[in-house]
């Protein structure tokens, strides 16, 4: 079975410029999420998506950062423009089930942002 | 209330020795307690998880041990080996949605 896949794995920007980020989720797995991981820092939720739907989006700081999951398969998660404290590894993650079903959290190895 | 608290920042430990990684949360609603595991330059990986209906889950070397009227859990590594050394997130989740992650614990187990 495929993993989560993502791309691409690292990126270099300067500040105020755009960046676009692809994550192609396990084959079925309906919930999708974006994480921003700070360098030394536990993974923080940016967006969850059931299918092509939005479930929680509080964290997403909707003046820079925007996601779409158009089909419900493969996301983009873009920030325009982008600031210094973006510098982090976004990193996508999929689960089989629905809410209200927990499971496993598949994580893809990360897309890492410098901006500078 | 929707933050997980996590301890030790680091830890150091001996080969063979045990290794302990301690959590706590405040909100009650949660119901799944994963810890992950995470390399260098890898995404974070399960490890291990429990709900709150058991109070202990034990996987080969890694066990889980949940206190639910403290609302705290624990993973403890017996054996602890060099392959161990990575970073160590616990979590919780709710209703199989918002999962919210620990600042980490990075373990070196010295050979």
């Amino acid at each position: 079975e495929a993993g989560v896949a993502q791309s691409p794995r690292y990126k270099i920007i300067e500040k105020r410029q755009s960046v676009a980020f692809w994550c192609n989720p396990i084959s079925g797995h309906a919930t999708l999420y974006w994480y921003q991981q700070i360098l030394g820092q536990g993974p923080k939720l940016l967006i969850q998506f059931q299918n092509n739907g939005v479930v929680d989006d509080s964290q997403l700081p909707k003046d820079r950062f925007s996601a779409e999951r158009l089909k419900g398969v493969d996301s983009t998660l873009k920030i325009q423009p982008a600031k210094l404290e973006d510098s982090a590894v976004y990193l996508c993650a999929s689960r089989a089930g629905l809410a209200g079903n927990t499971g496993e959290l598949f994580f893809g190895e990360g897309s890492r942002l410098t901006v500078l | 209330q929707q933050q997980v608290k996590q301890s030790p920042q680091s830890l150091i430990v001996q080969k063979g020795g045990i290794s302990i990684i301690n959590c706590a949360y405040e909100n009650t609603a949660f119901d799944y307690f994963p810890w992950y595991q995470q390399f260098p330059g890898k995404g974070p990986a399960l490890l291990i998880a429990i709900r709150p209906d058991v109070s202990e889950k034990k996987e080969g070397r890694f066990t889980i041990s949940f206190n639910k009227s403290a609302k705290q859990f624990s993973l403890h590594i017996m054996d602890s080996q060099p392959g161990d050394s990575a970073t160590y997130f616990c979590a919780a989740s709710f209703y199989g949605q918002n999962f919210v992650f620990g600042p980490g614990t990075r373990l070196s187990v010295l050979p």
